[in-house]
């Protein structure tokens, strides 16, 4: 049973270009959550997703930032304009359901900014 | 808002050796989950162990243990006979049971480094 995947592995933009990140949950899991982890840092959560539903982007900056998790096909989480700031490596995680249900990481995208 | 904090950046023990990491939370809920996890080098994230807020017996995973104590909101976590492998950051984790249900918290982490 193949874990979360996450692609592509490291991924290098300059300034002003766009960043596609792509996550693929565990088979038979329907939700998915990204998580930011900045260096020296613990993760920390942006959005939260069910197929073709956000249910919560508390943690999502509110510009340039979007996510999607569309019918078929990965979760998206998608950095418009990047800047260097947003240089990091961020993570998907899954779970079958919401709620109490522990949450299955992928290996991350490093995303580094030039 | 729920905070967790690692007060530990960094710890070492001799391979099979015992030691403790430290971890305390705070917040107003009354059932919530909690979490240890293991960031190797390699990056990925492994759950180590969880445990609910409504149980009392501490959680157990073969070499992995917690102590929670609900009341002081702290929730350490013991690691027995210490190999290699063991060797990673490990950071603790706060799950309301309820509203936003996919919200993990997690603390800074610690490094720990298992010593031959």
């Amino acid at each position: 049973n193949a874990g979360v995947m996450q692609n592509p592995r490291h991924l290098v933009r300059r300034r002003g270009q766009e960043a596609r990140l792509r996550c693929s949950p565990m088979k038979g899991h329907s939700h998915v959550y990204w998580y930011r982890q900045l260096p020296e840092e613990g993760l920390k959560f942006m959005v939260y997703l069910q197929k073709e539903n956000i249910i919560d982007e508390s943690g999502m900056p509110k510009e340039r930032f979007s996510a999607e998790f569309p019918k078929e096909g990965p979760s998206i989480l998608r950095i418009q304009q990047v800047v260097r700031g947003d240089s990091a490596a961020y993570f998907c995680a899954s779970s079958p359901s919401g709620g109490y249900q522990p949450q299955h990481f992928g290996d991350g995208t490093r995303l580094s900014i030039l | 808002a729920q905070t967790v904090t690692q007060s530990q950046p960094e710890m070492s023990v001799q391979e099979a050796e015992t030691v403790t990491l430290s971890c305390t939370y705070d917040t107003s809920e009354n059932n919530y989950y909690l979490f240890w996890y293991k960031q190797p080098p390699s990056r990925q994230m492994i759950l180590v162990i969880r445990q609910e807020a409504y149980k009392q017996q501490n959680a157990t995973e073969n070499r992995f243990s917690v102590n929670f104590q609900k009341a002081a909101k702290s929730f350490s976590l013991k690691i027995s006979d210490s190999q290699l492998g063991d060797t990673a950051m490990y950071f603790c984790a706060f799950m309301k049971h309820e509203g936003s249900q996919g919200n993990l918290i997690f603390g800074k982490g610690t490094k720990l480094s298992v010593k031959p």
